[in-house]
């Protein structure tokens, strides 16, 4: 069964760091492009961050450019997430989600249970 | 950025019902669209991409359809289990884009 779970979600305050993982399991992770997407409270979803099955190419939303890092140890089966100067709004759940295509541009699928993010005082 | 206008926000329906919800998308996408299903306190899952293509598991009763600017997701007889918010999300550019979400309540 695929299956995606993430870990190290929590209650930060404004400007301090954290780092999310996400472990894969039931398919070959090497393989595959993955994502961050997150979700506020009440609100939508927002893609976060991309990279590929190598690691070579790797984009981020405008809102997290340069405050965040996303990595990948293929070896481990494991995606990750830098978090650093985290914001009020920066308070959601973080989802990880497979890019099922060896195409750049895809949906997402599957996607983990979520791990939640609180950034407040 | 291509912006996604989905509607309604609301609906209001009972189980049978013929539901359908919309996207319209700021500029042509081809067929780069995907429709997902989300419940309280769970992560989405996909129903559709390529516009129309149903993900292996989902009901016959879900189909979508459009191209370009218009799409639309139709759930034919509506049963208990999909009272949930539907989420479009287009992925023709980078970034992948999300519509603001439907939920579908009990009438």
């Amino acid at each position: 069964e695929v299956q995606l779970v993430e870990s190290g979600g929590g209650l930060v305050q404004p400007g301090g760091s954290l780092r999310l993982s996400c472990a894969a399991s039931g398919f070959t992770f090497s393989s595959y492009s993955m994502n961050w997407v997150r979700q506020a409270p009440g609100k939508g979803l927002e893609w976060v961050s991309y990279i590929s099955s190598s690691s070579s190419t790797i984009y981020y939303a405008d809102s997290v450019k340069g405050r965040f890092t996303i990595s990948r140890d293929n070896a481990k089966n494991s995606l990750y997430l830098q978090m650093n100067s985290l914001r009020d709004e920066d308070t959601a759940v973080y989802y990880c989600a497979r890019a099922p295509t060896i195409t750049m541009n895809n949906w997402f699928d599957p996607w983990g249970q979520g791990t939640l993010v609180t950034v407040s005082s | 950025v291509i912006w996604m206008t989905q509607s309604p926000s609301l609906l209001s329906a009972s189980t049978g019902d013929r539901v359908i919800i919309s996207c319209r998308m700021s500029q042509g996408i081809s067929s780069y669209l995907a429709w997902y299903q989300q419940k309280p306190g769970k992560a989405p899952e996909l129903l559709i991409y390529a516009a129309s293509t149903l993900q292996s598991g989902v009901p016959s009763r879900f189909s979508g359809s459009g191209s370009g600017t218009d799409f639309t997701l139709t759930i034919s007889c509506l049963q208990s289990e999909d009272f949930a918010t539907y989420y479009c999300q287009q992925y023709y550019s980078f970034p992948p884009t999300f519509g603001q979400g439907t939920k579908v309540e009990i009438k």
